[in-house]
């Protein structure tokens, strides 16, 4: 699976927009990029994927660029409950090689 | 939908003795699952795979006679950890995906094992 680049941290103002970016430049064309979350001792928290369109969900939203080569996951309306180490994953969807490997992921930190 | 669960969610035991842990998948069949470790201030480890009625694949660098993984029906995979020692201490997260329908993995809340 290609590698992701994400900053270490970020943080953002309570009722803010949260933009988590991410960078893949050596995704495959049959490479997904999923959106992880893990609150402190818990899971991780399935957020949302997408191949190549924009995907939206209850949760967040998923913008990817038009080459494909990074993204960017948006919370709409940060909450304290937010706070998270955020993972950006690409992997393809089927087949042997489709376990997800997680990298260091950025820790979003909301502010009241 | 989609829920994993694990069981214990935490344990202490004695260096030397074995410890299973559970995971099942609540609401859907998983044909995989996958079982990751995931120590203090580092990020999560994928330790095997696991297929519904065959042998579980393990990751580079991972004893598949210590860490005994069983995944007999398409709800039930057990990972147990034998002879257990103080540097087994972590937390364990295991992860299943929906059957047939996507690639998407979901996790169980985790189970923190602690080795005296």
């Amino acid at each position: 699976d290609a590698k992701t680049t994400q900053p270490t941290s970020m943080d953002c103002a309570e009722g803010r927009a949260a933009n988590l970016p991410c960078n893949h430049s050596t995704i495959s064309g049959n490479e997904y990029v999923y959106w992880y979350r893990q609150i402190h001792s818990q899971g991780p928290q399935y957020i949302i994927h997408g191949l190549k369109n924009n995907e939206t969900n209850e949760m967040a939203s998923l913008i990817i660029t038009e080459d494909r080569k990074s993204s960017t996951l948006i919370l709409p309306h940060a909450t304290l409950r937010d706070t998270a180490v955020y993972y950006c994953i690409v992997r393809v969807i089927t087949g042997a090689n489709s376990k997800l490997t997680f990298g260091k992921g950025i820790t979003l930190s909301v502010r009241p | 939908g989609a829920v994993v669960s694990q069981h214990p969610s935490w344990v202490i035991c004695k260096s030397g003795t074995s410890v299973k842990i559970e995971c099942r998948s609540l609401d859907f069949q998983a044909t995989t699952m996958f079982w990751y470790r995931q120590f203090p201030k580092q990020s999560l480890m994928l330790m095997a795979t696991s297929n519904e009625g065959s042998k579980a694949t393990y990751e580079q660098g991972v004893e598949k006679d210590k860490f005994l993984i069983n995944h007999a029906s398409l709800t039930l995979s057990t990972l147990t950890v034998t002879s257990a020692h103080p540097e087994d201490s972590s937390f364990y997260i295991c992860s299943a995906r929906i059957y047939a329908i996507s690639g998407t993995q979901y996790f169980g809340p985790g189970t923190r094992l602690l080795v005296l």
